[in-house]
Protein backbone atom coordinates (compact mmCIF):
# COMPACT_ATOMS: atom_id res chain seq x y z
CA UNK A 1 0.00 0.00 0.00
CA UNK A 2 1.04 3.23 -1.01
CA UNK A 3 1.40 5.34 2.69
CA UNK A 4 0.12 9.13 2.84
CA UNK A 5 2.29 11.08 5.30
CA UNK A 6 0.95 14.71 6.59
CA UNK A 7 2.83 17.07 8.14
CA UNK A 8 2.17 18.80 11.16
CA UNK A 9 -0.51 16.78 12.31
CA UNK A 10 -1.56 20.49 14.10
CA UNK A 11 -1.39 23.55 13.10
CA UNK A 12 -2.49 26.71 15.28
CA UNK A 13 -2.70 30.13 13.06
CA UNK A 14 -4.79 33.35 13.03
CA UNK A 15 -7.49 34.54 11.14
CA UNK A 16 -6.13 36.28 7.79
CA UNK A 17 -2.35 33.48 7.80
CA UNK A 18 -1.32 31.61 5.21
CA UNK A 19 -0.66 28.34 6.27
CA UNK A 20 1.26 25.65 3.58
CA UNK A 21 0.00 21.71 4.50
CA UNK A 22 2.13 19.17 3.22
CA UNK A 23 1.71 15.92 2.11
CA UNK A 24 4.40 13.06 1.38
CA UNK A 25 3.39 9.43 -0.67
CA UNK A 26 5.95 6.57 0.40
CA UNK A 27 6.29 5.76 -4.16
CA UNK A 28 5.57 7.99 -6.79
CA UNK A 29 1.73 8.92 -7.93
CA UNK A 30 2.22 11.30 -10.79
CA UNK A 31 -0.35 14.26 -10.07
CA UNK A 32 -2.81 11.59 -8.86
CA UNK A 33 -3.50 13.65 -5.53
CA UNK A 34 -6.93 14.68 -3.74
CA UNK A 35 -7.49 17.22 -0.45
CA UNK A 36 -10.08 17.01 1.60
CA UNK A 37 -11.34 19.54 4.45
CA UNK A 38 -13.54 18.03 7.14
CA UNK A 39 -15.23 19.67 9.94
CA UNK A 40 -16.48 17.80 12.61
CA UNK A 41 -19.56 15.85 12.68
CA UNK A 42 -19.76 16.24 9.05
CA UNK A 43 -18.25 14.75 5.80
CA UNK A 44 -15.15 15.02 3.93
CA UNK A 45 -15.55 18.09 1.36
CA UNK A 46 -14.07 17.94 -1.71
CA UNK A 47 -11.15 20.81 -2.80
CA UNK A 48 -8.53 19.68 -4.94
CA UNK A 49 -7.89 16.95 -7.36
CA UNK A 50 -5.65 16.09 -9.77
CA UNK A 51 -2.84 18.19 -6.89
CA UNK A 52 -4.14 21.57 -8.08
CA UNK A 53 -7.27 21.63 -10.06
CA UNK A 54 -9.94 22.91 -7.56
CA UNK A 55 -13.47 21.18 -7.26
CA UNK A 56 -16.23 23.39 -8.13
CA UNK A 57 -17.14 26.22 -5.90
CA UNK A 58 -14.24 25.85 -4.28
CA UNK A 59 -12.83 29.44 -3.48
CA UNK A 60 -9.50 30.30 -5.21
CA UNK A 61 -7.49 31.44 -1.25
CA UNK A 62 -7.20 27.17 -1.96
CA UNK A 63 -4.06 26.00 -3.79
CA UNK A 64 -2.37 22.77 -4.39
CA UNK A 65 0.84 22.05 -5.49
CA UNK A 66 3.18 19.28 -6.30
CA UNK A 67 3.70 15.90 -7.96
CA UNK A 68 5.59 12.42 -7.66
CA UNK A 69 6.17 12.10 -3.73
CA UNK A 70 5.49 16.11 -2.63
CA UNK A 71 2.04 17.92 -2.41
CA UNK A 72 1.12 20.68 -0.47
CA UNK A 73 -2.23 22.68 0.19
CA UNK A 74 -1.82 26.47 0.11
CA UNK A 75 -4.74 28.20 2.21
CA UNK A 76 -4.25 32.26 2.06
CA UNK A 77 -5.93 34.74 3.95
CA UNK A 78 -7.45 32.20 6.66
CA UNK A 79 -10.90 32.68 7.64
CA UNK A 80 -12.99 31.37 10.57
CA UNK A 81 -14.99 28.80 8.53
CA UNK A 82 -11.34 27.29 7.28
CA UNK A 83 -10.62 25.79 10.48
CA UNK A 84 -11.03 22.28 10.22
CA UNK A 85 -9.26 18.77 9.21
CA UNK A 86 -7.31 18.25 6.20
CA UNK A 87 -6.62 15.02 4.84
CA UNK A 88 -4.81 14.28 1.08
CA UNK A 89 -5.52 11.35 -0.64
CA UNK A 90 -3.84 9.21 -3.59
CA UNK A 91 -5.55 7.65 -6.28
CA UNK A 92 -2.78 6.53 -8.20
CA UNK A 93 -2.79 2.75 -7.15
CA UNK A 94 -5.11 0.29 -5.19
CA UNK A 95 -6.28 0.53 -2.26
CA UNK A 96 -6.64 4.49 -2.27
CA UNK A 97 -5.29 5.15 0.35
CA UNK A 98 -5.72 8.99 2.98
CA UNK A 99 -2.99 10.90 5.01
CA UNK A 100 -3.36 10.97 8.99
CA UNK A 101 -4.77 14.43 8.17
CA UNK A 102 -3.61 17.94 9.32
CA UNK A 103 -5.67 19.68 12.15
CA UNK A 104 -5.57 23.43 11.80
CA UNK A 105 -7.09 25.39 14.47
CA UNK A 106 -7.09 29.20 15.67
CA UNK A 107 -4.33 30.67 17.57
CA UNK B 1 -26.66 18.25 -8.09
CA UNK B 2 -26.10 14.25 -6.84
CA UNK B 3 -27.22 13.47 -3.38
CA UNK B 4 -25.66 10.33 -1.44
CA UNK B 5 -28.04 9.24 1.78
CA UNK B 6 -26.72 6.44 3.90
CA UNK B 7 -29.24 4.12 5.80
CA UNK B 8 -29.00 0.89 7.74
CA UNK B 9 -28.62 -0.40 11.47
CA UNK B 10 -26.39 1.45 13.48
CA UNK B 11 -25.87 -1.15 16.17
CA UNK B 12 -24.37 -4.74 15.23
CA UNK B 13 -22.90 -7.64 17.34
CA UNK B 14 -19.94 -8.96 16.86
CA UNK B 15 -19.36 -11.59 14.26
CA UNK B 16 -22.60 -10.40 12.97
CA UNK B 17 -23.07 -8.80 9.39
CA UNK B 18 -23.16 -5.13 8.79
CA UNK B 19 -25.08 -4.31 6.02
CA UNK B 20 -25.70 -0.68 4.36
CA UNK B 21 -27.45 1.08 1.56
CA UNK B 22 -26.51 4.20 -0.33
CA UNK B 23 -29.42 5.81 -2.13
CA UNK B 24 -28.28 7.75 -5.30
CA UNK B 25 -29.97 10.63 -6.99
CA UNK B 26 -29.60 13.70 -8.89
CA UNK B 27 -27.03 11.47 -11.31
CA UNK B 28 -26.74 12.81 -14.68
CA UNK B 29 -28.73 10.49 -16.97
CA UNK B 30 -30.93 9.71 -14.18
CA UNK B 31 -28.63 6.24 -13.86
CA UNK B 32 -25.99 5.34 -11.96
CA UNK B 33 -24.31 2.73 -13.80
CA UNK B 34 -22.35 5.39 -15.45
CA UNK B 35 -20.51 6.18 -12.46
CA UNK B 36 -17.53 4.05 -9.78
CA UNK B 37 -18.98 4.49 -6.15
CA UNK B 38 -17.36 3.78 -3.60
CA UNK B 39 -17.16 3.00 0.77
CA UNK B 40 -15.08 4.85 3.22
CA UNK B 41 -15.14 4.81 6.45
CA UNK B 42 -13.76 6.68 9.68
CA UNK B 43 -13.17 5.49 13.22
CA UNK B 44 -14.16 7.28 15.94
CA UNK B 45 -11.40 10.21 15.99
CA UNK B 46 -9.00 8.61 12.99
CA UNK B 47 -8.34 8.83 9.44
CA UNK B 48 -10.18 7.54 6.71
CA UNK B 49 -10.33 4.51 4.98
CA UNK B 50 -11.27 3.15 1.72
CA UNK B 51 -13.50 0.30 1.76
CA UNK B 52 -13.53 -0.74 -1.66
CA UNK B 53 -15.92 0.57 -5.17
CA UNK B 54 -18.79 -1.20 -7.15
CA UNK B 55 -19.58 0.24 -10.36
CA UNK B 56 -21.78 -0.19 -13.28
CA UNK B 57 -21.78 -4.01 -14.43
CA UNK B 58 -21.50 -4.46 -10.74
CA UNK B 59 -17.96 -5.37 -11.05
CA UNK B 60 -16.13 -4.37 -7.66
CA UNK B 61 -12.43 -3.54 -6.37
CA UNK B 62 -11.80 -4.50 -2.44
CA UNK B 63 -9.24 -3.12 0.40
CA UNK B 64 -6.83 -6.22 0.48
CA UNK B 65 -7.49 -5.47 4.21
CA UNK B 66 -11.11 -6.11 4.31
CA UNK B 67 -11.62 -8.08 1.09
CA UNK B 68 -12.22 -11.66 2.83
CA UNK B 69 -15.21 -10.13 4.83
CA UNK B 70 -16.86 -7.30 1.94
CA UNK B 71 -18.67 -7.20 -0.71
CA UNK B 72 -19.96 -4.22 -2.76
CA UNK B 73 -23.67 -4.35 -5.01
CA UNK B 74 -25.01 -2.31 -6.92
CA UNK B 75 -28.90 -2.09 -8.10
CA UNK B 76 -29.23 -0.19 -11.12
CA UNK B 77 -33.27 -0.15 -10.99
CA UNK B 78 -33.24 1.64 -7.78
CA UNK B 79 -30.24 4.06 -8.03
CA UNK B 80 -28.58 1.86 -4.93
CA UNK B 81 -25.39 0.64 -3.94
CA UNK B 82 -24.72 -1.61 -0.69
CA UNK B 83 -22.51 -2.83 1.69
CA UNK B 84 -21.79 -5.77 3.69
CA UNK B 85 -19.39 -6.63 5.81
CA UNK B 86 -19.26 -9.72 7.97
CA UNK B 87 -18.07 -10.95 11.00
CA UNK B 88 -17.71 -7.65 12.44
CA UNK B 89 -15.64 -6.73 15.34
CA UNK B 90 -15.38 -3.84 17.26
CA UNK B 91 -12.38 -2.66 15.21
CA UNK B 92 -15.20 -1.97 12.66
CA UNK B 93 -17.13 0.67 14.28
CA UNK B 94 -17.03 3.48 12.65
CA UNK B 95 -18.90 6.41 10.63
CA UNK B 96 -19.15 4.49 7.21
CA UNK B 97 -19.56 7.08 4.06
CA UNK B 98 -20.61 6.48 0.56
CA UNK B 99 -19.11 8.38 -2.23
CA UNK B 100 -19.37 8.86 -6.08
CA UNK B 101 -15.60 8.67 -7.82
CA UNK B 102 -15.16 11.11 -10.35
CA UNK B 103 -14.37 10.39 -13.65
CA UNK B 104 -11.71 11.80 -16.45
CA UNK B 105 -11.53 10.84 -19.91
CA UNK B 106 -13.10 7.32 -18.66
CA UNK B 107 -10.14 7.62 -15.50
CA UNK B 108 -11.00 7.04 -12.06
CA UNK B 109 -10.55 9.45 -10.14
CA UNK B 110 -11.34 10.89 -6.25
CA UNK B 111 -14.26 11.19 -4.62
CA UNK B 112 -16.59 14.49 -5.58
CA UNK B 113 -19.43 14.06 -3.87
CA UNK B 114 -20.19 12.29 -0.57
CA UNK B 115 -23.31 11.32 1.53
CA UNK B 116 -23.46 12.59 5.43
CA UNK B 117 -22.33 9.04 6.53
CA UNK B 118 -23.75 6.85 9.26
CA UNK B 119 -22.30 5.86 12.58
CA UNK B 120 -22.69 1.85 12.96
CA UNK B 121 -21.34 0.71 16.23
CA UNK B 122 -20.50 -3.04 16.86
CA UNK B 123 -21.63 -4.35 20.32
CA UNK B 124 -23.32 -6.94 22.21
Amino acid sequence: DIQMTQSPSSLSASVGDRVTLTCRASQDISNDLAWYQQKPGKAPKSLIYATSNLQSGVPLKFSGSGSGTDFTLTISSLQTEDFATYYCQQYNSYPYTFGQGTKLEIK
Amino acid sequence: QVQLQESGPGLVKPSETLSLTCTVSGVFGDSISNYYWSWIRQPPGKALEWIGYVCCSGSAIYNPSLKSRVIISIDTSNNQFSLRLRSVTAADTAVYYCARQRMVRGLIWDFDSWGQGTLVTVSS
